[in-house]
C-alpha cells in the first residue's frame, strides 16, 4: 500500500513565526504536488515538484522534493493569518496512472 | 477560463436513498477524478474517468459508481446511502491523468 504521511497533523502558531510541514513515504513518486484547502472549498494547487532535489519558491513558501523522490517539505517564512488552512501533499506513484495518493493533511492555524 | 463546477453544493438525504452528484470540468480537461473527504479518513480517491472510460478505481463498495459524458461532464451516484457516506465529495479535472488537479468546491452530503 502506498502511503504519504504528513507531519505534523496540526499546527497553531503566532503570526511571524516560521514553520515546516513534512510529507514522507517509502515509495518513489514521479511527481509531488502541494495543495491548500480553506473551509468550505476544494483544494487549490500550490506547486508541483518533479525532479529529485528540486526547490521551488512561491513568495514566502518554499517547497523541496527529496533527492530520492520519496519525501517533500513545505516551509513557510513569517507566517500570516492568510496562510491558515489545510495543507495537503499528493504524489503520483511511479508506474501508476490516474491515481494520486494524498497525505492526511496538516491543519495550520496562524493567530494574529 | 471557468473553473470546475459541482452541483448541488449541499444535499441532505436519508439512509437507503440514492444520490447523484454532478461535475463540470474545466474546458479542455478530459480527466475527471472524484474524491471523498472526511475528517477521519482525509481525502480518499473514488475513481477517475478519461474520455468516458473509467481508468482507475479506489477501494469503495459497488454502491459508488460514476460515469463521464462525451462533453467530459461527469456524474457520480451513491445508492443505498449509509450514515458513513456523509462527507464532502470533491471533483477534480486535469489535462492528463494524475497531473495537476483543479478541484471544484465540493458537494457536502449529509445522510440522516
Amino acid at each position: 500500500t502506498q502511503l504519504l504521511e504528513q507531519s505534523p497533523q496540526f499546527l497553531s502558531i503566532q503570526e511571524g513565526e516560521n514553520l515546516t510541514v513534512y510529507c514522507n513515504s517509502s515509495s518513489v513518486f514521479s511527481s509531488l504536488q502541494w495543495y491548500r484547502q480553506e473551509p468550505g472549498e476544494g483544494p487549490v494547487l500550490l506547486v508541483t515538484v518533479v525532479t529529485g532535489g528540486e526547490v521551488k519558491k512561491l513568495k514566502r513558501l518554499t517547497f523541496q522534493f527529496g533527492d530520492a523522490r520519496k519525501d517533500s517539505s513545505l516551509h513557510i517564512t513569517a507566517a500570516q493569518p492568510g496562510d491558515t488552512g489545510l495543507y495537503l501533499c499528493a504524489g503520483a506513484p511511479l508506474g501508476n496512472t490516474g491515481k494520486l495518493i494524498f497525505g492526511q493533511g496538516t491543519t495550520l492555524q496562524v493567530k494574529p | 477560463k471557468a473553473g470546475v463546477t459541482q452541483t448541488p453544493r449541499y444535499l441532505i438525504k436519508t439512509r437507503g436513498q440514492q444520490v447523484t452528484l454532478s461535475c463540470s470540468p474545466i474546458s479542455g480537461h478530459r480527466s475527471v477524478s472524484w474524491y471523498q473527504q472526511t475528517p477521519g479518513q482525509g481525502l480518499q480517491f473514488l475513481f477517475e474517468y478519461f474520455s468516458e472510460t473509467q481508468r482507475n478505481k479506489g477501494n469503495f463498495p459497488g454502491r459508488f459508481s460514476g460515469r463521464q459524458f462525451s462533453n467530459s461532464r461527469s456524474e457520480m451516484n451513491v445508492s443505498t446511502l449509509e450514515l458513513g457516506d456523509s462527507a464532502l465529495y470533491l471533483c477534480a479535472s486535469s489535462l492528463v491523468s494524475y497531473h495537476e488537479q483543479y478541484f471544484g468546491p465540493g458537494t457536502r452530503l449529509t445522510v440522516t
